[in-house]
């Protein structure tokens, strides 16, 4: 069973282009969480998804960022407009959301943005 | 507004067991503790989690006390593949999505 995927595990961009980011979740998981991780710093949610329908953005800086799950397809975290600033890890986690009263989030490798 | 407190680092001898301490005084009834794990720049790796009895699996063992206010992750054959950093995470796993990773326990496996 393959885990989570995402592409491209390293981004290198300008300022001022957009970066775009794409996370599968593992087979059978159909919710979507995104979370950063700056230098030296703890992973931060970001945002949590289920298959076309935002669920939660409140960890989302309000302006250049936004996130999908299609209904077909990978989730995508775009950012427009990048800065330095958005040099980051940003991995991505699923979970079956089964109803149980657990439920596990398993990550993905990450991809490295780099703004130059 | 980390729920969780854990020693900033500790260092383990290879194939001896590595004994990683938890505290979280203010987890509620139907809070899981979780750890995971993080090796070098990879993404967070889920190890286990528990509610209040003791779990085992391929990877490690789970220890929590009886008053659930602290607990004990057990590598038992620490290997140098453990190095990394652990996270211990209390989070009830449905409605309380957002894991907390804090500063976590780095842990070095010497030979």
């Amino acid at each position: 069973n393959a885990g989570v995927m995402q592409n491209p595990r390293h981004l290198v961009r300008r300022r001022g282009q957009e970066a775009r980011l794409r996370c599968s979740p593992m087979k059978g998981h159909s919710h979507v969480y995104w979370y950063r991780q700056l230098p030296e710093e703890g992973l931060k949610f970001m945002v949590y998804l289920q298959k076309e329908n935002i669920i939660d953005e409140s960890g989302m800086p309000k302006e250049r960022f936004s996130a999908e799950f299609p209904k077909e397809g990978p989730s995508i975290l775009r950012i427009q407009q990048v800065v330095r600033g958005d040099s980051a890890a940003y991995f991505c986690a699923s979970s079956p959301r089964t109803g149980l009263s657990t439920d596990t989030q398993y990550f993905g490798p990450g991809t490295r943005l780099t703004v130059l | 507004d980390a729920k969780t407190t854990q020693p900033p680092s500790m260092d383990c001898a290879e194939g001896r067991a590595a004994n990683l301490p938890c505290n979280h005084s203010t987890i509620s009834g139907n809070e899981y503790v979780y750890w995971y794990r993080q090796i070098h720049s990879q993404g967070p790796q889920y190890i286990i989690h528990g509610l209040k009895n003791n779990e085992t699996n391929e990877m490690a063992s789970l220890i929590i006390t009886e008053d659930r206010k602290s607990s004990t992750l057990i590598l038992p054959h620490a290997t140098l593949r453990d190095t990394a950093v652990y996270y211990c995470i209390v989070s009830d796993g449905s409605n309380d999505y957002k894991l907390s990773f804090g500063a976590g326990t780095t842990v070095t496996v010497r030979a």
